[in-house]
């Protein structure tokens, strides 16, 4: 079952500028995770949030975290071409079978 | 090299055969996950292991089937292949805060 709702589905951007993608979910979590997929490759983990966190930083990312609302936000400054790629959020809730499942994603492009 | 691998890469079968597609990480994570990714559902849990002869499973188990005799190897088999298991197939190691992802494996069922 579907936990993660990215928004939106696709953004577009030119280089230099800033992305936001957005994530909610429905139950409560023990941690929020965002993913990175560039076209035909496999997920990569770029950063995790704990449900007890607010923000957390690495490098150009900014990821935050409102339990009240349900909703983390993933922020990539700067963009670069490279960054072009769909972006997934992933919720984690207590493991086993329901305990990791996947946004949609968000198709982000980065214009040169 | 470290790291996890899928084959075959890519893989066309007809309805009703058997299918196994492999999946070897080097890490010697204890979790192996199988995901599939299709346009408008995201990537789906299929089965999972937390460690050798343990399997569990996730969200769509019908119609696969895995082993796990050894910690390095965690293959997906499709007993009788259907049309509706065209995907792409993710295998995953790590654990549930953080999963190293394959390249994966498109399959297509004709």
């Amino acid at each position: 079952s579907q936990q993660g709702e990215e928004d939106p589905q696709a953004l577009s951007i030119q280089e230099g500028e800033n992305a936001t993608m957005n994530c909610s979910y429905k139950t409560s979590i023990n941690n929020l995770q965002w993913y990175r997929q560039n076209s035909g490759r496999g997920l990569v983990h770029l950063i995790l949030i704990r449900s007890n966190e607010r923000e957390k930083h690495s490098g150009r990312l900014r990821v935050t975290l409102d339990t009240s609302k349900k909703s983390s936000s993933l922020l990539i400054t700067a963009s670069r071409a490279a960054d072009t790629a769909s972006y997934f959020c992933a919720t984690v809730n207590g493991g086993g079978a329901d305990g990791l499942t996947f946004g949609k994603g968000t198709h982000l492009i980065i214009q040169p | 090299d470290a790291g996890i691998t899928q084959s075959p890469r890519y893989k066309i079968t007809e309805t009703g055969r058997q299918v196994t597609l492999m999946c070897h990480q080097t890490w010697s994570h204890s979790y192996m996950f199988w995901y599939r990714q299709d346009l408008g559902h995201g990537l789906r849990l299929i089965y999972y292991s937390a460690a050798a002869d343990i399997t569990d499973k996730g969200e769509v188990p019908d119609g696969y089937v895995v082993s796990r005799s050894k910690t390095e190897n965690f293959p997906l088999t499709l007993e009788s292949a259907t049309r509706s298991q065209t995907s792409v197939y993710f295998c995953a190691s790590g654990d549930w805060d953080t999963q190293y992802f394959g390249p994966g494996t498109r399959l297509t069922v004709l």
